[in-house]
């Protein structure tokens, strides 16, 4: 199964600052169609997870253009520019490439 | 978009649970959906999947107990819980991926 190792574990942010975090896949996560099935979640306290961007880089509906995926192959990251109260919660990546399917173990963002 | 899980509950280790979601706002035929599970407290658990032409994936850890399907007709997605086990207690979420209903909780235990 590909395993998909987050860092950091935690993350302790000061409002407007910007974040980072890290998607590390034991397998290429290329498709043979060609395309990249890397997704990133959001779950902030007490919610349902949302998704932020899907295909590595692309934005989901309403989803503010602070938040900015990229990577390829093996390795991934997610930026969150200008860090907002609302943004703290729990960071998931998931991945749709290889059966079964596997999230990452989170990232918990913090504001300080 | 509308999801709406149903039929969780608690139930006695070795027994059988079935869980709904109803779907609404988009066309549930031509979409991939997931069940997707977080036991308390700890993070989100990927269990199956089904595609719009009902091929279906399942994670190892369930492969063989649950089963999904999903009924067009009534825009309704299924997780069949069989021979559940104290580690199958979580929250279950299906899923759309851009949508996620609100969960459902099952709880294993004698």
């Amino acid at each position: 199964d590909v395993v998909l190792t987050q860092t950091p574990v935690s993350l302790s942010v000061t409002l407007g600052d910007q974040a980072s975090i890290s998607c590390r896949s034991s397998q290429s996560l290329e498709y043979s169609d060609g395309y990249t099935y890397l997704e990133w979640y959001l779950q902030k306290p007490g919610q349902s997870p949302q998704l932020l961007i899907y295909e590595v880089s692309n934005r989901f509906s309403g989803v503010p253009d602070r938040f900015i995926g990229s990577g390829s192959g093996t390795d991934f990251t997610l930026k969150i520019s200008r860090v907002e109260p609302e943004d703290l919660g729990v960071y998931y990546c998931f991945q749709a490439t290889h059966d079964p399917f596997t999230f990452g173990s989170g990232t918990k963002l913090e504001i300080k | 978009v509308q999801l709406v899980e149903s039929g969780g509950g608690l139930v006695q280790p070795g027994k059988s649970l079935k869980l709904s979601c109803s779907a609404s706002g988009f066309t549930f035929s031509s979409y991939g959906m997931h069940w997707i599970r977080q036991a308390p407290g700890k993070g989100l658990d990927w269990v199956a999947y089904i595609s719009s032409s009902s091929g279906t994936v399942y994670a190892d850890a369930v492969k063989g107990r649950f089963t999904i399907s999903r009924d067009n007709a009534k825009n309704t997605l299924y997780l069949q819980l069989n021979s559940l086990k104290s580690e199958d207690t979580a929250i279950y979420y299906c899923a759309e991926m851009g949508y996620w209903g609100q969960g459902v909780m099952v709880t294993v235990s004698s």
